[in-house]
């Protein structure tokens, strides 16, 4: 039920790049993506609908494969501010707005 | 305040009693959601509703009961605690699902200890 996300941990210079990936077993309508800083809510970043390949800032952008059922986030240029866990969460469609969340991705980067 | 508040922020409590957890929100969001998050599983939707009086189950609702008799509150309650619904609980409201501006917001989080 839950999409599996990878990899569960990623370990970064102040700079560097990452790739965190979220797949689905099932058909998928929209992917979100979530930060959350320790003993934090989840913050929103971005939504990718079906239909709408990829988007995004400069240093955070996502993309969809609806086919693959599959998405993935990218940080490129990491800040400090970066660090914390990501989470995909997944819309089917069938009840709108209904979300099933990766187990996350923890990010640390450092100076 | 605005934005979505949950109370209290930390409870601790024993075995078999009933416990209330609150969630506000002043934005008029139709949907409203209650989830909890244990380390290892990530967020797993309890109970959400579209709307006042509609309330539908998630991915884990056994031991929890939900009503929203009012648009901007979604209580929660576990009507006999047990010690694996200690957890961080988390609400979130969302004006339009399915829609490209569609955002959960959350609320700053339950920590919830049953002993």
């Amino acid at each position: 039920q839950q999409p599996v996300q990878s990899p569960q941990a990623v370990i970064l210079r102040e700079g560097e790049d990452a790739v965190i990936n979220c797949s689905s077993s099932k058909a998928l309508y929209s992917v979100h993506w979530y930060r959350q800083k320790h003993g934090e809510a989840p913050v929103f970043l971005m939504i990718l609908l079906k239909g709408g390949e990829q988007k995004g800032h400069e240093k955070i952008s996502a993309s969809f494969n609806e086919k693959k059922q599959q998405s993935s986030l990218y940080l490129t240029a990491s800040q400090l501010s970066y660090s914390g866990t990501y989470f995909c969460g997944t819309d089917r469609g069938s009840t709108l707005g209904r979300l099933y969340f990766g187990r996350g991705t923890q990010l640390t980067v450092w100076p | 305040d605005a934005g979505i508040t949950q109370s209290p922020r930390y409870k601790i409590t024993e075995t078999g009693r009933q416990v209330t957890l609150m969630c506000h929100q002043t934005w008029s969001h139709s949907y409203m959601f209650w989830y909890r998050q244990d380390l290892g599983h990530g967020l797993r939707l309890i109970y959400y509703s579209a709307a006042a009086d509609i309330t539908d189950k998630g991915e884990v609702p056994d031991g929890y009961v939900v009503s929203r008799s009012k648009t901007e509150n979604f209580p929660l309650t576990l009507e006999s605690a047990t010690r694996s619904q200690t957890s961080v609980y988390f609400c979130a409201s969302s004006e339009n699902p399915g829609a490209e501006e569609d955002t959960q917001y959350f609320g700053p989080g339950t920590r919830l200890t049953v002993l």
